[in-house]
């Protein structure tokens, strides 16, 4: 089945540093990955479409200087928190389709704390 | 952007019962998916089911699907203290392109 791998699992950073999340689709080809975010007890919000050759969509409300999806191959995507701020400080999730209208597949997260 | 309704929100039952999570969403879906997430871990999805389709069996899960009232509920059946999760369901808008939008989740709690 579609395996989605996200790295790292947990990252602890300083205020205004850099942090970058992997996003790679093991087993096949992803054209278009999605980044949600969810804070704790919450939903999952959608924060942008990442396309594997274009520019990411991204969501009402969220930052594209801050929140950079890079998706320069078929199987991986990356999401660069840049000036990261302790409200930054989520869990942060991937997924990817292997087709329009089947199932999703999501990595395992990334829980970002950010000190 | 999240659509989604779910209820209960919290859940508690013991080892046996039948747990029944609602959810209810506003806009047309050509699917809704329901998704299962066991604390501080990524999404494992368990069952889709398709705008034409009203009912789906897959083990221990039921989900159903009324579109007329644009709600869905997923039931497992015979709970097991490892069943304990959250539980969302996600909608696939048939307007726009196929990022899913999640509703808020039911905490599932099986005691043994």
């Amino acid at each position: 089945g579609a395996v989605v791998s996200q790295h790292p699992s947990r990252v602890i950073c300083k205020s205004g540093t850099s942090v970058k999340i992997e996003c790679r689709s093991l087993d096949f080809q992803a054209t278009t990955m999605f980044w949600y975010r969810q804070f704790p007890k919450q939903s999952l919000m959608l924060m942008a479409t990442s396309n594997e050759g274009s520019k990411a969509t991204y969501e009402q409300g969220v930052e594209k200087d801050k929140f950079l999806i890079n998706h320069a191959s078929l199987t991986l995507s990356t999401l660069t928190v840049t000036s990261a701020h302790p409200e930054d400080s989520s869990f942060y999730i991937c997924s990817a389709s292997l087709r329009q209208g089947s199932g999703y597949t999501f990595g395992s997260g990334t829980r970002l704390t950010v000190v | 952007s999240q659509q989604g309704e779910e209820d209960p929100q919290a859940l508690s039952i013991q080892e046996g019962e039948n747990a029944t999570m609602n959810c209810s969403y506003k806009t047309s879906i050509n699917n809704l998916q329901w998704y299962r997430q066991n604390s501080g871990r990524g999404l494992v999805h368990l069952i889709l089911i398709r705008s034409n389709e009203r009912e789906k069996h897959s083990g221990r899960l039921r989900v159903t699907l009324d579109t007329s009232k644009k709600s869905s509920s997923l039931l497992i059946t015979a709970s097991r203290a490892a069943d304990t999760a959250s539980y969302f369901c996600a909608t696939a808008p048939s307007n726009s392109g196929y990022a899913l939008n999640f509703g808020k989740g039911t905490s599932l709690l099986v005691t043994p």
